[in-house]
């Protein structure tokens, strides 16, 4: 399958602070999505981008779908202690039956 | 209900024994996707179903596990002979794929399976 390197692939943070992350990839893909997944959750779907230089933002978080459409960040600004939990990126090509690819996550740790 | 619904929430079982997880994906919803996380681990995809379509079993790891989808709707993965590798979260997500390249994944909470 593709390969979605994501990072870091942990942060220990305080509180109050920003967050970035991000996915890259060797392929061209036609929609990023981010997760985030709560301890004994599935994952939860926190921003969808569709378009290459797409910036969206969604409450404290933005994420940006690039201009190569090979990678994604997502920014996380002003940190409280809920946002604690495992982020995922994911990456679907724009062809074929099985075509969404998640990255390997970003672990975050909010220190209050 | 309104999300993906997956049972049981827990399991635990013997080695070598057989199990069933069952997903209940968002009425509607074409695609259904089996995952499995191990503990702090990212996403392993294990089998994906669309629509009539012959389902993508690439990802399974073994002939010790097998998924069925009835109707089009409710989804059971089946774990034979478990081994205790088998431990790990199995989170079932479903999709509607409307436009080639525009889906959006829904998951459920997952069973968390113990083989002892």
């Amino acid at each position: 399958g593709q390969q979605l390197n994501q990072s870091p692939q942990s942060m220990f943070i305080q509180e109050g602070e920003d967050v970035s992350m991000n996915c890259t990839s060797s392929s061209i893909f036609n929609t990023w999505l981010w997760y985030k997944q709560d301890p004994g959750e599935g994952p939860v779907l926190l921003i969808a981008l569709y378009k290459a230089g797409e910036l969206t933002s969604n409450g404290r978080l933005t994420a940006q779908f690039g201009i190569t459409r090979k990678d994604s960040f997502l920014n996380i600004s002003a940190s409280i202690p809920s946002d604690v939990g495992i982020y995922f990126c994911a990456g679907q090509l724009p062809t074929g039956a099985n075509n969404l690819f998640f990255g390997t996550g970003t672990r975050l740790t909010v220190i209050p | 209900g309104a999300g993906v619904s997956q049972s049981p929430s827990n399991k635990v079982t013997e080695k070598g024994k057989d199990v069933e997880l069952r997903c209940d994906p968002i009425s509607g919803h074409t695609a259904l996707y089996w995952y499995r996380q191990s503990l702090g681990q990212g996403l392993e995809f294990l089998i994906y179903f669309q629509g009539n379509s012959a389902p993508d079993k690439s990802g399974l790891p073994s002939d010790r596990f097998s998924a069925e989808r009835t109707g089009g709707s409710v989804s059971t993965l089946t774990i034979q002979r478990t081994q205790q590798e088998d431990s790990a979260v199995y989170l079932c997500a479903s999709s509607l794929k409307i436009n080639r390249g525009r889906e959006k994944l829904f998951f459920g909470s997952g069973t968390q399976l113990s083989v002892l």
